[in-house]
């Protein structure tokens, strides 16, 4: 079983939907967790940044970890077809942060 | 303000052969990792360092070599390179001290045939 579980997709929608991404994971260490999103051909640039469990949320951009269940989410609303892109979930229990685990990455395509 | 810079952008090796990636920040971090993200695997973690002269293994460290004899250079040695080692490889680097976001240089695309 993988540490990190993150459904490829790709998911397509619709401009103006509201999508959701998520990750499940396995260690129950993880305390810190992360969504980089990731256009093609480039690096990955930090999207939002979450500590332990709860909700953070940034312009259309809301981050939920839930660690009772070892679900983490990304929601986008109003989404945008510059939102198109992959977009991994990284998780770390080092209290550095430093080393992350990262997920599959979801392909996300915003038809406009 | 470059951020992190990577070269080459693309490399074909044949089996055998050996290669440098470079990978150079200019945001004065301390910490700088090498990953390797290969098509619906997410990126994983080869080796990482915490500063100059300090260099750790990651998840797979197997058939590459590192040295970090500086803060902004970090260089990625690939010896007796193989098929499985066909991916796109990525360089980041952050601060220390709390801060999680890692700045993530463009890649570099390697295959070996």
């Amino acid at each position: 079983q993988k540490e990190v579980e993150q459904d490829p997709g790709p998911l397509s929608v619709p401009e103006g939907a509201i999508v959701s991404l998520n990750c499940t994971y396995s260690n129950s260490a993880f305390q810190y967790f992360m969504w980089y999103r990731q256009y093609s051909r480039k690096g990955p640039e930090l999207l939002m940044y979450t500590y332990s469990s709860g909700n953070k949320e940034d312009g259309r951009f809301t981050a939920q970890v839930d660690k009772s269940s070892k679900y983490i989410s990304l929601f986008i609303r109003d989404s945008q077809p510059s939102d198109s892109a992959t977009y991994l979930c990284a998780m770390s229990a080092d209290v550095g942060g430093n080393k992350l685990v990262f997920g599959a990455g979801t392909i996300l395509r915003v038809k406009s | 303000n470059a951020g992190v810079t990577q070269t080459p952008k693309f490399r074909i090796l044949k089996i055998g052969q050996s290669m440098t990636l470079q990978c150079t920040q200019d945001m004065n971090h301390n910490y700088m990792y090498w990953y390797r993200q290969d098509p619906g695997m997410g990126l994983k973690l080869i080796y990482y360092s915490v500063g100059a002269g300090i260099t750790d293994k990651g998840e797979v460290p197997n058939g590459y070599n590192v040295s970090r004899s500086t803060t902004e250079d970090f260089p990625l040695r690939l010896e007796l390179a193989a098929p499985s080692q066909t991916s796109v490889y990525f360089c980041a680097s952050s601060t220390a001290g709390g801060n999680y976001e890692q700045y993530f240089g463009p890649g570099t695309r390697l295959t070996v045939t």
